[in-house]
């Protein structure tokens, strides 16, 4: 079975500063893991994912996540945040084989203030 | 592509009313996943499908939630009867698994808000 945390349930910083999301995921096989956001009344869209290889991922809009194994963590973080990015950002992990559930964190409220 | 459909948008209805939400993934799509969103419990899976067959149903709250997949390109998801605890945000997502030219991405609907009075 896997387990995702997201510690964090909100987040306020300002603007122009970095942000860290953490997330710790728990699984006895390996997985992939995922970061989703959620913009208000929309659903969700996928920020960025490591499936393999360099475990340093980023998104076109200047988030970074990377996946630790021996902390088993994958942290996202952006050095300048902008008012746009305030939204819902969810961390999920799915089995690399086997069953095809994903198994979403309880997410991350972050606020951009001006 | 449209991405994935979801219909109707909103939704309010009395208590003890059957609702039925819907849900046309994206053409091409092997895997379809209905999901609840709550302040209380966040996302909660409730059922996937894989090729339009039910796999894993173990999050489907109690029996009067019940979802089909006649085909490839439409879902349901009904509530017989429905009650003010079912009052949530259901979202619909598809993916295409890797081994088949997919990514491992879920694409997810833009839901449907459910109010049971």
């Amino acid at each position: 079975a896997q387990s995702v945390t997201q510690l964090d349930s909100q987040v306020p910083v300002f603007e122009e500063a970095p942000v860290e999301l953490r997330c710790n995921y728990s699984s006895s096989v390996s997985v992939y893991l995922f970061w989703y956001v959620q913009y208000p009344n929309q659903g969700l869209q996928l920020l960025l994912k490591y499936l393999s290889g360099s475990t340093l991922v980023e998104s076109i809009n200047g988030f970074e996540a990377e996946f630790n194994k021996s902390q088993t963590s994958f942290h996202l973080r952006k050095p300048s945040v902008h008012i746009s990015d305030t939204a819902e950002y969810f961390c999920a992990v799915t089995s690399t084989s086997g069953t095809y559930k994903y198994i979403f964190g309880t997410g991350t409220r972050l606020k951009v203030l001006a | 592509d449209a991405g994935v459909i979801q219909s109707p948008r909103h939704e309010v209805t009395e208590m003890g009313q059957e609702v039925t939400l819907r849900c046309k993934p994206i053409s091409g799509h092997d895997y379809l996943f209905w999901y609840r969103q709550t302040m209380m419990r966040g996302l909660e899976l409730l059922i996937y499908f894989n090729n339009n067959v039910p796999i894993d149903d173990s999050g489907m709250p109690e029996d009067r939630f019940s979802a089909k997949m006649p085909n490839a390109s439409f879902s349901t998801l009904k509530i017989q009867p429905s009650e003010p605890r079912d009052s949530a945000v259901y979202f619909c997502a598809s993916s295409l698994r890797s081994g088949q030219g997919g990514n491992y991405e879920q694409y997810f609907g833009p839901g449907t808000r459910l109010t049971v009075t």
